[in-house]
């Protein structure tokens, strides 16, 4: 059963636009939930996370906005640029399970110029 | 800068050989994971350390095994690696406090099974 889903494999968005990444919960429990982006052979890089607490989180070109009664989360990216073109993955987390990361699929980002 | 390093980078074994790779952090974080990705898959993760208390996933393989002698480093021991053990392994460290916080990832080590 996938507790985290980004219902979209993939996303191509043109360069200085607002790119949008939308990822779905069920599990009414996360509290806690972040952004990460891939590049190919590399770790993920933490980029932006929320509290169940607060609906909005901004930092720079990053913004992240969680819809608890919807169980929606979106990651928004304005302007785009081509070093955003990555995998960025969407997860949760919960303090009864000690905080351990549950990972949605991802969704391959391509910002076209 | 504080940071987590994975040694080595790329690492190539032969199908059943023994391999260990290895993550060490800056960060002073007491909490360190083990993952595994294949492709662009989620991450999987294998195991993790709360301090010194080892945490198993259920479904992982007997084959992996880790350990922490101290809070800066942690190993990963293959076993006998088979040909579906290729991926890339993620070392992860948060620093947990009883509220919520961030999981910091290492660059990750390429290994393939030859």
């Amino acid at each position: 059963d996938q507790q985290v889903k980004q219902n979209s494999p993939s996303l191509s968005v043109q360069e200085g636009r607002i790119s949008i990444l939308n990822c779905d919960y069920t599990n009414s429990m996360f509290d806690y939930f972040l952004w990460y982006k891939k590049y190919p052979a590399e770790g993920p890089t933490f980029l932006i996370s929320i509290s169940s607490i607060k609906d909005k989180n901004e930092d720079g070109r990053f913004t992240v906005f969680l819809n608890k009664s919807a169980k929606h989360l979106s990651l928004h990216i304005v302007p785009s640029q081509p070093g955003d073109s990555a995998v960025y993955f969407c997860a949760a987390s919960a303090l009864r399970s000690n905080y351990q990361l549950i990972w949605g699929a991802g969704t391959k980002l391509i910002i076209k110029p | 800068d504080a940071m987590v390093i994975q040694n080595p980078r790329y690492q190539v074994t032969q199908f059943g050989k023994p391999v260990t790779l290895s993550c060490s952090q800056t960060l002073n974080h007491n909490v360190m994971y083990w993952y595994q990705q294949k492709s662009s898959q989620a991450p999987k993760l294998l195991f993790h350390y709360y301090d010194k208390d080892f945490n198993n996933e259920a479904d992982t393989p007997d084959n992996f095994q880790s350990r922490r002698p101290n809070t800066s480093f942690c190993f990963l021991d293959i076993r006998s690696p088979g040909l579906g053990d290729a991926a890339m392994y993620l070392c992860a460290t948060s620093g947990l406090s009883g509220t919520s916080d961030t999981q910091y990832f290492g660059p990750g080590t390429r290994l393939t099974v030859l």
